[in-house]
């Protein structure tokens, strides 16, 4: 399978812990993108990367969010001390700049994210 | 600032019925205009979009949207909905020359049969 992917596809933890979610894109695709989303809502764009630059991220993305693309692969998306309202769906997209699929973008399953 | 807003949190339908799902988006200038669609403990994949040229687009499963400038809307619909549509539908929007999409809340599409 090419497609985008996402680990782990759950996660329960106690607030205040650390958590860390990996995300795989389409290999030959140089944009990637978090995106958080709660039931009953669209997703929330959080940041994105060109190759392994972070070009933008949302007011949305506090300090305890941090988010890295070494080598311009993989991603990950750390959340330290976790709370409450920390628990939703992390979707990760990817895309390409250009080309005829240009602003389209393929996601994973998502990584949910319960805070007790 | 770029903004999405879908009216409808939910829309029931009869199977074999029409369907519309409305999308009203703002910004001052060009922008490119999605429908995702998500189905039930599955991932968001594209509908359809529109970039530029004809602004009747025709997506996957018999879905088309039109552009309309004027209006600033880009609604949904198909002609005769089936089981297999249920699912949330998410418009979306991208400035042109930025990176970023913006997602709408979202529409419940629900088919009765």
């Amino acid at each position: 399978d090419t497609g985008v992917s996402q680990d782990p596809r759950h996660k329960i933890t106690k607030r205040g812990q650390n958590v860390t979610f990996r995300c795989d894109p389409i290999s030959e695709h140089n944009r990637l993108y978090w995106y958080r989303q709660t039931l009953g809502q669209g997703p929330e764009f959080l940041t994105y990367f060109q190759n392994e630059a972070q070009l933008e991220k949302s007011r949305l993305l506090s300090d305890r969010f941090s988010a890295e693309r070494p080598k311009g692969s993989f991603s990950t998306l750390e959340i330290q001390r976790t709370e409450q309202g920390d628990s939703a769906m992390y979707l990760c997209a990817s895309s390409l700049r250009t080309g005829p699929n240009t602003g389209e973008l393929f996601f994973g399953e998502g990584s949910r994210l319960t805070v007790l | 600032a770029q903004s999405v807003t879908q009216l409808d949190s939910q829309v029931p339908v009869f199977e074999e019925a029409p369907v519309e799902l409305r999308c009203n988006y703002s910004s001052s200038v060009s922008v490119y205009l999605f429908w995702y669609v998500q189905y039930p403990n599955q991932g968001l994949q594209l509908l359809l979009k529109y970039l530029s040229g004809s602004t009747l687009v025709k997506g996957i499963n018999g879905f088309e949207a039109e552009f309309n400038k004027s209006q600033t809307s880009f609604h949904l619909r198909k002609p005769s909905v089936h089981i297999s549509d249920t699912a949330e539908y998410f418009c979306a929007v991208k400035h042109s020359s930025a990176s970023k999409i913006i997602f709408g809340s979202g529409t419940r599409l629900s088919i009765r049969p």
